[in-house]
């Protein structure tokens, strides 16, 4: 089956300017991730969606970041008045859901968007 | 701010040889995983292991996990070329948020 996409693959914006990536997760995954890499680093949590709600949001860097899911599938994070500094890969995962504290729902990763601020 | 640490940050190794990397932690988890990433782009899932598991095996890859040391690691043996990727440790706080480490960039030499 399709796996979890993200578009655009490959964001070009200038400082200051305002971009959204887009995530579309599996068919009837209710949990979806948002990271973001930098170049040499590990996946940097920034937040999660049960459903529509966000469920932990406590690594998004300031409140430039916001990030929606109005119909708990596809997400959209939002950067605005973007700097260099928020050059990265924009990973999104997706997982069937959180059934508890002790359990473990494996996450699919999407292939990331490049975003560039220059 | 990332709690797994992994090292070597780099290893190179010829086709048939083992490879091994390490994963050190902070705090206490619930469950440790290891994710394969190739060409900087999609994370695969390769491996999960409980914290009141000791040892895991799938396929060519072995992991431990010492919870009293807080640390893990991640064995292939008669390693391939297509196994030249960066390989990430990752703890769930309580099955929530997933902090990864920094990554073991394994080269394998054909």
């Amino acid at each position: 089956g399709a796996g979890v996409s993200q578009t655009p693959s490959n964001k070009v914006t200038e400082k200051g300017k305002y971009v959204e990536l887009r995530c579309d997760p599996i068919s009837g995954h209710t949990a979806l991730y948002w990271y973001r890499q930098s170049l040499g680093q590990g996946p940097e949590f920034l937040i999660y969606f049960q459903g529509t709600g966000a469920a932990d949001d406590s690594g998004l860097p300031n409140d430039r970041f916001f990030a929606v899911r109005p119909e708990g599938s596809v997400s959209t994070l939002k950067i605005q008045r973007t700097e260099r500094g928020d050059s990265a890969v924009y990973l999104c995962a997706s997982s069937l859901s959180l059934a508890g504290a002790n359990s473990y729902n494996e996450q699919f990763f999407g292939p990331g968007t490049r975003l560039t601020v220059l | 701010s990332q709690q797994g640490e992994e090292d070597p940050q780099a290893l190179s190794i010829q086709e048939g040889e083992n490879a091994t990397m390490n994963c050190s932690y902070k705090t206490s988890i619930n469950n440790l995983q290891w994710y394969r990433q190739n060409s900087g782009r999609g994370l695969v899932h390769l491996i999960l292991i409980r914290s009141n598991e000791r040892e895991k095996h799938s396929g060519r890859l072995r992991v431990t996990l010492d919870t009293s040391k807080k640390s893990s690691s991640l064995l292939i043996t008669a390693s391939r070329a297509a196994d030249t990727a960066s390989y990430f440790c990752a703890t769930d706080e309580g099955g929530f948020k997933t902090i990864f480490g920094a990554g073991t960039r394994l080269f394998v030499k054909a």
